[in-house]
């Protein structure tokens, strides 16, 4: 099974919806994180969690939230859905031990909003 | 401006053939580098740290030039499962790694 997954892998939806993309782990780990993937601007982060109580806004966090359940699952929403959110969203993970460590991608969640 | 910039290629090269990209980076108090490869619609995945005083691992050989502020990654006889988007990552002391906009490698017969 995946370290990391992410539910739904598809979603078209239209704006105005509200949206929630979850990710679960069973590496253990306790920073989380979200990006989003655009074709020619490369990951972008939305927030991130180094741990249960820690939740921060990360490059372009405009339009999206993101709760932090348990250790394992962090998910982010859109509340009100718009086109330009459409793109391609990774969850990742990585230790706290020392500095920055290997980050583990969820499989990525495709969004296209109509 | 982007704090860590990559060449977007493509770079198109023929089987065998050695191919070198570069990464520059502007926050000086950037301490840690990787380079992560992503196949089309994939999730990225390591493809190895950059030391600074560089490292080799296989084929693939990653340096890193403080005083010019530059990673590089050398890719020796490519092989056609090369394809690939590779992504520049460097991360400073709040430990947030920012990514590049990746190059795209293009490995032909």
């Amino acid at each position: 099974d995946a370290d990391v997954t992410q539910t739904p892998r598809n979603r078209i939806t239209k704006t105005g919806k509200r949206i929630m993309l979850e990710c679960s782990q069973t590496k253990g780990h306790d920073r989380m994180y979200w990006y989003r993937q655009d074709p020619g601007l490369g990951l972008r982060l939305i927030y991130y969690s180094f741990d249960v109580k820690d939740i921060n806004k990360g490059e372009i966090s405009d339009g999206y939230s993101v709760s932090r359940q348990a250790q394992a699952k962090f998910s982010l929403s859109l509340e009100s859905a718009i086109p330009n959110q459409t793109a391609l969203y990774f969850c990742a993970t990585s230790d706290r031990t020392g500095g920055y460590n290997e980050q583990f991608f969820g499989p990525g969640t495709r969004l296209t909003v109509l | 401006r982007k704090e860590v910039e990559q060449d977007p290629g493509p770079f198109n090269v023929p089987e065998g053939a050695t191919v070198a990209f570069n990464c520059t980076y502007s926050n000086s108090a950037s301490q840690s580098f990787f380079w992560y490869r992503q196949d089309c619609r994939k999730e990225p995945k390591l493809l190895m740290s950059v030391y600074s005083s560089g490292n080799e691992d296989g084929r693939f050989t990653a340096q890193l030039n403080r005083a010019s502020q530059y990673i590089s990654l050398l890719i020796r006889d490519s092989k056609l499962s090369d394809s690939a988007t590779y992504l520049c990552v460097g991360s400073g002391g709040s430990y947030i790694p920012t990514f590049g906009r990746g190059t795209s490698l293009i490995v032909h017969p």
